[in-house]
């Protein structure tokens, strides 16, 4: 079964450094998402991408945040200058584009800012 | 303003025991619904959803939800909790269009005493 995959399973940064997370979505999937969960906290919806551009994005996602689709199957997570608080599970989802949606997440990258 | 309540953080039930865990949204419009689950360390994997039609519909690993629109609730259930039924467990609301963000409950935990 066709599965979402993310690249690193953990990253360790330090504070103001870049970060990019790497996904790669289901292949015949069309909209690409990224979400978050600070420990503890619910998951948190960043950012929906489809056809090269963003689809909606929350509040979180700021200008430190950008996301990118550099090949026909990666999508990717750039967080420009990180922050404490950036330190969070990062997941990717993607769906198919059609109707009754359903998205579908990977495992997650673990971020820990230090 | 849109939002998901599950009241309970942490429930624990004894192996074999039926389980129940609850589940209220408020949406602006007729949402689609999900419980997702997610095993420490892992990601979040779909246990089902609902779209329309029959409001009992059933998923993965014998759990089935049950939604009812005049309470808004959407409660997920399984007859026979077994220990591999630990872990976290979050319900979901999305909208009918693609592209558009999942909100999530804060999750309730399931611990299984034997």
């Amino acid at each position: 079964e066709p599965e979402v995959t993310q690249t690193p399973s953990h990253q360790v940064t330090q504070m103001g450094q870049e970060v990019i997370l790497r996904c790669v979505p289901i292949s015949n999937h069309l909209y690409f998402y990224w979400y978050r969960q600070i420990l503890g906290q619910k998951v948190e919806f960043l950012v929906s991408f489809y056809n090269n551009e963003i689809s909606e994005k929350s509040e979180i996602f700021d200008d430190q945040f950008s996301v990118e689709r550099p090949d026909g199957s990666n999508f990717t997570l750039k967080i420009r200058s990180t922050k404490l608080e950036d330190s969070a599970m990062y997941f990717c989802a993607s769906s198919p584009g059609m109707a009754q949606e359903t998205q579908y997440f990977g495992p997650g990258t673990r971020l820990l800012v230090l | 303003a849109q939002s998901v309540t599950q009241p309970d953080i942490h429930i624990t039930v004894s192996e074999g025991a039926s389980l129940e865990l609850r589940c209220n949204y408020s949406y602006g419009a007729t949402p689609y619904l999900f419980w997702y689950v997610q095993s420490p360390g892992q990601g979040l994997q779909l246990l089902l959803k609902y779209f329309s039609g029959d409001t009992l519909v059933q998923g993965i690993k014998g759990f089935e939800a049950e939604f009812k629109r005049s309470q808004s609730s959407f409660n997920l259930r399984k007859p026979s909790v077994h220990w591999s039924d630990a872990a976290e467990y979050f319900c979901a609301v999305g909208a009918r269009q693609a592209g558009t963000a999942l909100i999530f409950g804060k999750g309730t935990t399931l611990s299984v005493s034997s």
